[in-house]
């Protein structure tokens, strides 16, 4: 079957770095999102990874490791308007878009 | 329109009756999807359609039917509808089916009595 397991909940203080892993296992490969979604709204793109390496994009920063079935989202200089949820969702060899049940991010002062 | 919209916001629906979402983009996107979203499960999907005039099913499909009869505008309808399809629904639409960012509606909430 097809699998993607995220941390449930995640703690971090304003101002800090937080990663939020990602495992996958998959019915082929054909990249890797990172979707944010604040309470009661749409879900927003993030970060797409198809080849190995880290992708940065401002505060945000993505990794992944295809071998491994592996990714992360890297947070710096949190901010109390990155308490969210974050998603994480690859697309298998059908071109959908399999989804994990998502991290929900809270920061505190 | 900016970007893709769904109706109703809300709606508290009777099990057994006829209920149709409404997405509309104007992005001019290929793809559309459409997916539901339950408490501690990740996004489903329900159908897709790559390009108008075609339609998929994703995997949760049983219990919906969806149409693409023109680019923009992809109905999803829940023929009689069940307490087990009480959730959030999300249209999303994407330029492309591979490797492209999808726009996600507002969504529709949905309570089936």
């Amino acid at each position: 079957g097809q699998n993607i397991d995220q941390p449930t909940e995640m703690t971090a203080t304003e101002g800090a770095i937080v990663q939020i892993n990602c495992t996958y296992q998959t019915s082929g490969f054909n990249g890797l999102f990172w979707y944010q979604q604040h309470a009661g709204e749409a879900p927003t793109f993030l970060s797409y990874n198809v080849l190995d390496g880290l992708e940065e994009k401002g505060r945000f920063s993505s990794f992944l490791s295809r071998s491994k079935g592996y990714s992360y989202l890297l947070l710096k200089e949190l901010q109390m308007k990155d308490s969210a949820s974050y998603l994480c969702a690859v697309e298998d060899s059908n071109y959908q878009l399999i989804w994990g049940a998502g991290t929900k991010l809270i920061i505190k002062p | 329109i900016a970007g893709i919209t769904q109706a109703p916001t809300s709606q508290i629906l009777a099990a057994g009756r006829r209920m149709t979402l409404r997405c509309t983009q104007d992005m001019r996107h290929n793809a559309m999807y459409w997916y539901r979203q339950d408490l501690g499960l990740g996004l489903r999907l329900i159908h897709y359609s790559n390009t108008a005039g075609t339609t998929g099913k994703g995997e949760v499909p049983d219990g919906y039917s969806v149409s693409r009869a023109n680019t923009d505008d992809f109905p999803l309808t829940l023929a009689s509808a069940v307490p087990s399809q009480t959730s959030v629904y999300f249209c999303a639409s994407s330029e492309g089916t591979s490797g492209y960012e999808q726009f996600f509606g507002p969504g529709t909430r949905l309570t089936v009595l």
